[in-house]
């Protein structure tokens, strides 16, 4: 699988919006990049994945650069419940597992 | 509806005990994960069931770790003659098929163990 590279944490102010980066420079044609985050004492949950177009749903925005090594995911309006470990994946299509890094530590401040 | 539910919560045992942990997926889901997260640290994979097979058991550390889903819906991940080093969260997940993108993961609270 791929490496990511992740910055260990990152602050955002509350109603702000949170761009939260990724490098994927190995990534393969055929893997997909997946984004989980993991609240305080919860499993992780997912948040979005894309392959090379942006994606937008109702949590998040993810854009992946035309070469794509690396990504950015964006909340756009954080609030202090996104205060959260998140998890930037690369998944070979096909594949099963989930292979975590250490992730980005997002803290929302008030 | 439900989501993926484990048991126990908290799991304190002494070295050498055996364990059970349990996992509950969402109804209906084929797909079964373990995974195991050591404090600090991103879960790590342990293995994956599809149906009632392990399809790809490579994550688990040793001889000592079992994991079972006979009827292809619960499953128990047994530990036997347990060490201070196995003390983790052991995360259970499930999805709704195997292959394919958009298979997401949806992760239970996990079972917390402690090795003393």
């Amino acid at each position: 699988d791929a490496k990511t590279t992740q910055p260990t944490s990152m602050d955002c102010a509350e109603g702000r919006a949170a761009n939260l980066p990724c490098n994927h420079s190995t990534i393969s044609g055929n893997e997909y990049v997946y984004w989980y985050r993991q609240i305080h004492s919860q499993g992780p949950q997912y948040i979005i994945h894309g392959l090379k177009n942006n994606e937008t749903n109702e949590m998040a925005s993810l854009i992946i650069t035309e070469d794509r090594k690396s990504s950015t995911l964006i909340l756009p309006h954080a609030t202090l419940r996104d205060t959260a470990v998140y998890y930037c994946i690369v998944r070979p299509q096909g594949a099963q597992k989930l292979v975590f890094g250490q992730g980005t530590r997002l803290t929302i401040n008030p | 509806g439900a989501g993926v539910s484990q048991t126990p919560s908290n799991k304190v045992t002494e070295k050498g005990k055996y364990v059970e942990l349990r996992c509950d997926p969402i109804s209906g889901h084929t797909a079964l994960y373990w995974y195991r997260q050591s404090l600090g640290q991103g879960p790590e994979f342990l293995i994956y069931f599809q149906g009632t097979g392990a399809a790809d058991d490579s994550g688990l550390p040793n001889d000592r770790f079992f994991a079972v889903r006979p009827e292809g819906s619960v499953s128990t991940l047994k530990i036997q003659r347990t060490e201070r080093g196995d003390s983790a969260v052991y995360l259970c997940a499930s999805s709704a098929a195997s292959g394919g993108p958009n298979n997401e993961q949806f992760f239970g609270p996990g079972t917390r163990l402690t090795v003393l």
